[in-house]
């Protein structure tokens, strides 16, 4: 079954504390995003890869790291998190310039 | 700056019609899409518009109208299982995606 998957689905943690947020998907898509999910504001990008080791900023890259050592995978990074990162996040794939978009379950992260 | 707006919230009764519009101002424009996001799961695919004009999956339809940087979702036959939030996407410069906040559509009986 093609689909992208995260990992952990729900995730609670305090202020300072490293966390990896992972996504993998099976569809061998090259482009591959981050985003976030907050009340009113939509889906706001994270970062997206448009391939293996490739990597760019979206609209909200401040207080993230990602990476694209494989394919299939590509892990949300937070190095110090802080409650402002309190969020629902979205993993998701897309095959190249198509305008289909999959995504991932969803991680509800709180940090306090 | 870059952006596509459309209403927050649109509220409709069972079996009729709705359309949720969007309009959008972006850099580049490769396309409008629209996803479907039922409260806590992840956006599905709905539709997508490249070119002007209408495009028909069953009860739902898309419009596109390149020179008044435009376009609707179109739902006919409003079940109650339609209850979601819904989200226009623009294909920009670079192969970002581009979104609107999202409309909530609340369906009454």
């Amino acid at each position: 079954e093609a689909q992208v998957t995260q990992n952990p689905r729900y995730l609670i943690t305090v202020t300072g504390k490293k966390l990896t947020v992972t996504c993998s998907q099976n569809m061998n898509h090259e482009y591959m995003s981050w985003y976030r999910q907050d009340p009113g504001l939509g889906l706001r990008q994270i970062y997206y890869s448009m391939n293996v080791e490739v990597t760019d900023k979206g609209d909200v890259p401040e207080g993230y790291k990602v990476s694209r050592k494989e394919k299939r995978n590509f892990p949300l990074i937070l190095e110090s998190p802080s409650p402002n990162q309190t969020s629902l996040y979205f993993c998701a794939s897309r095959d190249g310039p198509a305008y289909e978009q999959y995504f991932g379950p969803g991680t509800r992260l709180t940090v306090t | 700056g870059q952006s596509l707006e459309q209403p927050s919230e649109v509220t409709a009764v069972e079996g009729a019609i709705v359309q949720i519009n969007c309009t959008y101002q972006t850099s580049g424009f490769y396309g409008l899409s629209w996803y479907q996001q039922h409260d806590g799961g992840a956006p599905t695919f709905l539709s997508y518009n490249g070119l002007d004009g209408l495009e028909e999956t069953g009860r739902f339809s898309s419009f596109l109208s390149r020179s008044d940087s435009y376009g609707y979702l179109l739902l006919q036959e409003l079940q109650m299982k339609d209850s979601a939030s819904y989200f226009c996407a623009v294909r920009g410069s670079n192969y970002q995606l581009i979104w609107g906040a999202g409309t909530k559509l609340i369906i009454k009986p």
